[in-house]
């Protein structure tokens, strides 16, 4: 038990599909987090919230779309994607977020494996 | 701008004490260092983190040179189940959210 779970694990989807990946922490953080792990490359953060509001959002193209109802709630929505979106998708999240953020360890969650056909 | 720079893979066996160095020049006089193990298919989780000196907790120690420039992770007595990417975070100075991962370094233990 990680405190942030994400589901569905695995996720198969046609690039016509719409598909929702959930977040959800149970560690009381005010901050919530997507990053994307393509194979062979390094960790990309796609968005960051802060108490329900987004504060950052990193050129991420608009077929994903953040919501964050709560702070112990995130979500990405996806619609029309391609197959080069295929990867894993993380939620983290941290007690505070911004330049105190630092030396708040991320917590994550142990991702959706997304597969687009 | 602060980045690190860390060995993209190591070998080892099991029993032996492994050390991994991570090089920040750049690093910000109140930032840390943290350290955070993957496991395939899943999220990285968090290992240690440090701003000076020495620090341990129950897996592993992380010592911090006095001119705060490198740090290096220490695991004990390393299993097969240590086989992982590590990975070596400071802030890197330029963003208020954002954190820099690396390739990290993949640590492979053999029997």
């Amino acid at each position: 038990e990680t405190g942030v779970t994400q589901t569905p694990r695995h996720l198969v989807m046609g690039m016509t599909n719409k598909k929702s990946l959930k977040c959800e922490q149970h560690l009381g953080h005010n901050a919530m987090y997507w990053y994307k792990q393509s194979a062979k490359k390094p960790l990309e953060l796609m968005f960051v919230y802060s108490l329900e509001e987004r504060v950052e959002n990193n050129s991420v193209p608009s077929r994903f779309s953040p919501e964050c109802p709560n702070s112990s709630h995130l979500f990405l929505h996806l619609h029309t994607l391609q197959p080069e979106d295929s990867a894993l998708y993380l939620c983290a999240s941290s007690q505070d977020v911004g330049q105190t953020s630092y030396n708040s360890p991320l917590h994550f969650g142990n991702g959706t494996r997304l597969t687009v056909t | 701008l602060a980045k690190t720079t860390q060995p993209i893979s190591m070998d080892s066996y099991e029993g032996q004490e492994v050390n991994i160095t991570c090089s920040h020049n750049n690093i910000a006089t109140n930032d840390y260092i943290t350290w955070y193990q993957q496991f395939p298919s899943q999220g990285p989780r968090f290992i240690i983190q440090g701003y000076k000196t020495k620090v341990t907790n129950e897996v592993a120690s992380l010592f911090i040179p006095a001119d705060r420039k490198s740090s290096t992770l220490s695991l004990p007595r390393v299993s097969l189940s240590d086989t992982a990417v590590y990975y070596c975070l400071v802030p890197p100075g330029d963003s208020n959210y954002q954190l820099i991962w690396g390739a990290g370094t993949k640590l492979i233990i053999k029997p």
